[in-house]
């Protein structure tokens, strides 16, 4: 089954504590993207990959880390979690990297930084 | 720079009669436009996409939308609303490889 997998689902953690969320797709798509879904505030991009070995910031970076060193991967790194990193996290694909095609989400990862 | 506006919090309609989710958007040049879903507990869906053409655009699960440059809009449309519609509605403008989502409209269809 084509699919966006992300793990873990559901994460509660202490402020300070370095964590990892892994996001794998299946669908050798180029492009992936991370995002951060806050009430009101819709859905923000925190970082994407055109390929691997390319990754850029999206629209609010500020303390999370990504790397892309195979296709399918793309983990989101928290080096020092603070409790307004709080959120529900979406990793997402795309076929096409450049070119308005739709992407593809995983199911989430709800994140609690007390 | 580049903005979405949904102006409703939340949309309630009676089944069976017509919906809109109404969007609005900035951006420079000709714009890509997306609407997705998401449904309780789950990821987004992809409902429908503007990229040229004709404005008037169909998607998934009945769902169509209407481009119109003029009034810089892109809303949501269903002739005939169902319950299981009832979700949460984004409206997205892609520019540059990034993908800027509006707020997010709650539509509740009620039997």
């Amino acid at each position: 089954e084509a699919q966006v997998t992300q793990n873990p689902r559901y994460l509660i953690t202490v402020t300070g504590k370095k964590l990892t969320v892994t996001c794998s797709q299946n669908m050798n798509h180029e492009y992936m993207s991370w995002y951060r879904q806050d009430p009101g505030l819709g859905l923000r991009q925190i970082y994407y990959s055109m390929n691997v070995e390319v990754t850029d910031k999206g629209d609010v970076p500020e303390g999370y880390k990504v790397s892309r060193k195979e296709k399918r991967n793309f983990p989101l790194i928290l080096e020092s979690p603070s409790p307004n990193q709080t959120s529900l996290y979406f990793c997402a694909s795309s076929p096409i990297a450049g070119a308005p095609h739709e992407q593809f989400f995983g199911p989430g990862t709800r994140l609690t930084v007390l | 720079a580049q903005s979405v506006a949904q102006p409703e919090d939340q949309v309630n309609v009676a089944e069976g009669n017509p919906l809109t989710v109404k969007c609005t958007y900035s951006v420079s040049g000709n714009p890509y436009l997306f609407w997705y879903v998401q449904y309780p507990n789950r990821g987004l869906q992809f409902l429908l996409k503007y990229i040229t053409g004709d404005n008037l655009v169909k998607g998934s699960y009945g769902f169509e939308a209407e481009f119109n440059k003029s009034q810089t809009s892109f809303h949501l449309k269903k002739p005939s609303a169902l319950v299981s519609d009832s979700a949460l509605y984004f409206c997205a403008v892609e520019y540059g490889n990034k993908l800027v989502f509006g707020a997010g409209t709650i539509l509740r269809v009620k039997s």
